[in-house]
């Protein structure tokens, strides 16, 4: 039982190109989410996914999609990187409603 | 607007001493609410939570942490901290619907030997 996994761990990329962070969870949970976390700020949601099919907006969508390709998957994507989106993402999910979020390792990200 | 406030962003403590991390949130109804705790490069790990009930709720690692609705407040303790507390600790709060949380900006805590 992995709980929730994150790749890739590390990325440098330039400014303007894209990148998708993939994160998957095998537990079986309803809902996952995409934060950032940049210092100080904490950490703050981009996108969530309350169920299977559905997305909705968080705190700070900008710049980002994302993707619920099933149960198991939730993907978030950059299409053109800027230096502003450097920052470490996490992935979490939930299971029922009562239930706290578990979190990925993160994904540190540097555009340059 | 709903907001979670850790007003302190450092925190020194000497090994063996008591520990109270402050946390206090705006909302527009009673929230869920949780601490976090993060260790250099690594995922956030639930400490505790509270969701009803009983004030006084005891986690893992010898925490416990007290809901007072009246000020707003979640205040993380522990009785005599250890050197492998040392890490960052997130407060966090969430509807009851559980779509959308808010975490604190975090309190580093170092202990000192």
């Amino acid at each position: 039982n992995a709980g929730v996994t994150q790749t890739p761990k590390f990325q440098v990329l330039k400014t303007g190109q894209s990148m998708t962070l993939q994160c998957a969870q095998d537990m079986n949970h309803n809902s996952m989410y995409w934060y950032r976390q940049d210092p100080g700020m904490g950490l703050r949601l981009i996108y969530y996914s309350a169920s299977e099919g559905t997305t909705d907006k968080g705190e700070v969508p900008n710049g980002y999609n994302v993707s619920r390709l099933n149960k198991r998957e939730f993907s978030l994507r950059l299409e053109s990187a800027a230096p502003s989106q450097t920052s470490v993402y996490f992935c979490a999910s939930r299971g029922l409603a009562g239930d706290e979020q578990y979190f990925g390792p993160g994904t540190r990200l540097t555009v340059t | 607007a709903q907001s979670v406030t850790q007003p302190d962003i450092h925190i020194t403590v000497s090994e063996g001493a008591s520990l109270e991390l402050r946390c206090n949130y705006s909302y527009g109804a009673t929230p869920y609410l949780f601490w976090y705790v993060q260790s250099p490069g690594q995922g956030l790990q639930l400490l505790l939570k509270y969701f009803s009930g009983d004030t006084l709720v005891q986690g893992i690692k010898g925490f416990e942490a007290e809901f007072k609705r009246s000020q707003s407040s979640f205040n993380l303790r522990k009785p005599s901290v250890h050197w492998s507390d040392a890490a960052e600790y997130f407060c966090a709060v969430g509807p009851r619907d559980f779509n959308k949380f808010y975490f604190g900006s975090g309190t580093k805590l170092n202990v000192k030997p």
